[in-house]
């Protein structure tokens, strides 16, 4: 099974700042990696697929980086609408599909 | 307009069964695999089963192997997931998702809005 690490757990930005999250494989994934942005009460939205392609609507302050067994997303102008919960995917080596824990973008 | 409205979850005791349906509507139901997703209250996103468009392949976490059976019936555009000996650590909100915008089973890039399962005594 391929284990997909998180972190930070939690990042407190203020709003029009810059924010990097990162998730780590366990083994290389090539670029099959996905992020996920949820918000309470909601479904998950696919922001980021292929490990850099944004999906359908997302907007360009969302960006993806990464091959093999690191990556990033990043957000580069926080807005008030971008504070989530956030997971990332692997979709390489399954099953099991699995995902990382989250990491929580709160308001600093 | 493309739907996926799962139903059938609630409130069940440990041991017992259940089963939740997700009707799906705007697309060619045979032609995509379906997915179970599921999250514990307050916790992250598990995989659950997923299931081929014809519905001949079948995949399933190891949590779930051997109680739960996934299925789909293309005449009712209706996918289902048959919860057997459920248990505390079953409690979760469960969505039905899909890849619908490219090729293969996977990111899934559409997801119903969940029906809540618990598990309780």
């Amino acid at each position: 099974e391929v284990v997909m690490t998180q972190s930070p757990a939690t990042l407190s930005v203020s709003p029009g700042e810059r924010a990097t999250l990162s998730c780590r494989a366990s083994q290389s994934v090539s670029s099959d990696l996905a992020w996920y942005q949820q918000k309470p009460g909601q479904a998950p939205r696919l922001l980021i697929y292929g490990a850099s392609t944004r999906a359908t609507g997302i907007p360009a302050r969302f960006s993806g980086n990464g091959s093999g067994t690191e990556f990033t997303l990043t957000i580069s102008s926080l807005q008030s609408e971008d504070f989530a919960v956030y997971y990332c995917q692997q979709y390489n080596n399954w099953p099991p599909l699995t995902f990382g824990g989250g990491t929580k973008v709160e308001i600093k | 307009e493309v739907q996926v409205l799962e139903s059938g979850g609630g409130l069940v005791q440990p041991g017992e069964s259940l089963r939740l349906s997700c009707a799906a509507s705007g697309f060619t139901f045979s032609s995509y695999a379906m997915t179970w997703v599921r999250q514990a209250p307050g916790k992250g996103l598990e995989w659950v089963s997923s299931i081929s468009g014809n519905g001949v392949s079948t995949y399933y976490a190891d949590s779930v192997k051997g109680r739960f059976a996934i299925s789909r019936d293309t005449s009712k555009s209706t996918l289902y997931l048959q919860m057997n000996n459920l248990r505390g650590e079953d409690t979760a909100v469960y969505y039905c998702a899909l890849r619908l915008g490219g090729n293969g089973w996977f990111p899934i890039d559409y997801w119903g809005q969940g029906t809540l399962v618990t598990v309780s005594s």
